[in-house]
């Protein structure tokens, strides 16, 4: 089974720019999370997606942060524009909605951001 | 909101010791309480998960525990290895048809050979 993908991996910008990240979750997964992890800190969840619809996106500054799943697969986070507290590394995971009520989540590698 | 404290922060044991790991969170209602382990620049992974129907749970040398009435879960590693070095988070859930988890902000652990 192929795992969450997520890119870039690396990405450097300067404060105020504009910055993209994509998460392909594994196939057939309903719940898809944006986390932000500050060195040294447990992950912490920005937005989470239940198919194609936000399910809690109470920890996401929404002045600058944005994020959409389209379709209910593929997942885009946008910070625009970007603050130098932002440089962290975003994660994105995923869980499968099933009979069950599987919570396991499955994180991808992470996007490393660095904001100069 | 679920609040997760983690303890300790850093946790250093010698190869062949046990290493255990403490949480507590504030929210009654959550019911699932999963481990993760992250290696340096790697992503998290599950070890070992609990939930709150459950006091005890073990797999090979991890072991979980879960006192509800004191809203407390610990990680219990036994015979602890070199490649068990890495940073553990645990985290605390309520499970509903999309669970949310609030993550505790991590222990490192050195294991020595």
């Amino acid at each position: 089974e192929a795992g969450v993908a997520q890119s870039p991996r690396y990405k450097i910008i300067e404060k105020r720019q504009s910055v993209a990240f994509w998460c392909n979750p594994i196939s057939g997964h309903a719940t898809l999370y944006w986390y932000q992890q500050i060195l040294g800190q447990g992950p912490k969840l920005l937005i989470q997606f239940q198919n194609n619809g936000v399910v809690d996106d109470s920890q996401l500054p929404k002045d600058r942060f944005s994020a959409e799943r389209l379709k209910g697969v593929d997942s885009t986070l946008k910070i625009q524009p970007a603050k130098l507290e932002d440089s962290a590394v975003y994660l994105c995971a995923s869980s499968p909605l099933d009979r069950a009520l599987t919570d396991t989540q499955y994180f991808g590698p992470g996007t490393r951001l660095t904001v100069l | 909101g679920e609040n997760v404290e983690q303890h300790p922060s850093t946790l250093s044991v010698q190869e062949g010791d046990s290493a255990v790991i403490k949480c507590t969170y504030s929210d009654s209602a959550s019911n699932y309480f999963p481990w993760y382990k992250q290696e340096l620049g790697k992503r998290p992974q599950l070890i070992i998960d609990i939930r709150s129907n459950v006091g005890e749970k073990k797999d090979q040398r991890i072991a979980v525990t879960l006192n509800k009435t004191a809203k407390h879960f610990s990680l219990h590693i036994t015979e602890t290895q070199p490649e068990d070095s890495a940073v553990y988070f645990c985290a605390a859930s309520i499970r509903t048809n999309a669970g949310k988890s609030t993550f505790g902000d991590g222990t490192t652990l050195t294991v020595k050979p």
